[in-house]
C-alpha cells in the first residue's frame, strides 16, 4: 500500500515570496490533515479536511495561508507571502477514520526555509 | 480540540533499560493514540487504546490508560538505540481533530 506522498521534500525561499506544498493521501482516506512543526516543538494542526470540506482551520493564519482539497483527494497548502517565522516542516497526514477516531498516516514532510 | 501533555520533556537511558513516558489530558476521551517521530521524519503510529481498555501491548510496547486520572503511560521495554525518537500522545474524543503536544524526547545511549 502506497503511503502519504508529499512534495517537494525541501524548499528554500526568500521572505515575501510564495510557496506551495502538495500532498497525495492514501487512497480511500477521507480525512486529511496539514501540520506545521517548528524545530523542537510538536506538530501544530493547521487544517483538517473531511473529503473536500474543511472541518477545522482555527489555527490556520488565513491572512497568508490557504489550503484546498479538490475532489476530496490531493491537497495543496500555500503560503503567500512567506515570513521568516514560517520556517518549519509541513506535515500531511491522512486517516480512514473521521476526526481522531483512528490511526493517521504521515508523509515525510516538506522542510521550508525562509531566508 | 484536546491536546495531551507528555512528561517528561526529555529522557535519557542506557540501551537495555526500560523507558516510561506519561501523557495527561483534560476532558473525557474515546481513545488515546501514541506516535513516534524519528528526527527529520513524519510521525509513525504506535498504538491506540480505547477508553474501555486499561492496558494494551504491542511487541516491546505497553500502554496503560487510567480514565479516572485522565492519564496514560507508554512503556518501552529493553530499549534499543533505534528507539531514540520523540514520542507524542493524542487523546481522541470522536469529534475533535488529531492534535499533539510537545512530546517526550527519548535518547537511548548504546
Amino acid at each position: 500500500e502506497a503511503g502519504v506522498a508529499q512534495s517537494p521534500r525541501y524548499k528554500i525561499i526568500e521572505k515575501r515570496q510564495s510557496v506551495a506544498f502538495w500532498c497525495n493521501p492514501i487512497s480511500g482516506h477521507a480525512t486529511l490533515y496539514w501540520y506545521q512543526q517548528i524545530l523542537g516543538q510538536g506538530p501544530k494542526l493547521l487544517i483538517q479536511f473531511q473529503n473536500n470540506g474543511v472541518v477545522d482551520d482555527s489555527q490556520l493564519p488565513k491572512d497568508r495561508f490557504s489550503a484546498e482539497r479538490l475532489k476530496g483527494v490531493d491537497s495543496t497548502l500555500k503560503i503567500q507571502p512567506a515570513k521568516l517565522e514560517d520556517s518549519a516542516v509541513y506535515l500531511c497526514a491522512s486517516s480512514f477514520m473521521a476526526q481522531g477516531a483512528g490511526e493517521a498516516f504521515f508523509g515525510q514532510g516538506t522542510r521550508l526555509t525562509v531566508v | 480540540s484536546q491536546q495531551g501533555e507528555e512528561d517528561p520533556q526529555a529522557l535519557s537511558i542506557q540501551e537495555g533499560e526500560n523507558a516510561t513516558m506519561n501523557c495527561s489530558y483534560k476532558t473525557s476521551i474515546n481513545n488515546l493514540q501514541w506516535y513516534r517521530q524519528n528526527s527529520g521524519r513524519g510521525l509513525v503510529h504506535l498504538i491506540l487504546i480505547r477508553s474501555n481498555e486499561r492496558e494494551k501491548h504491542s511487541g516491546r510496547l505497553r500502554v496503560t490508560l487510567d480514565t479516572s486520572k485522565k492519564s496514560s503511560s507508554l512503556l518501552i521495554t529493553a530499549s534499543r538505540a533505534a528507539d531514540t525518537a520523540s514520542y507524542f500522545c493524542a487523546p481522541g474524543s470522536g469529534n475533535t481533530p488529531l492534535v499533539f503536544g510537545k512530546g517526550t524526547r527519548l535518547s537511548v545511549i548504546a
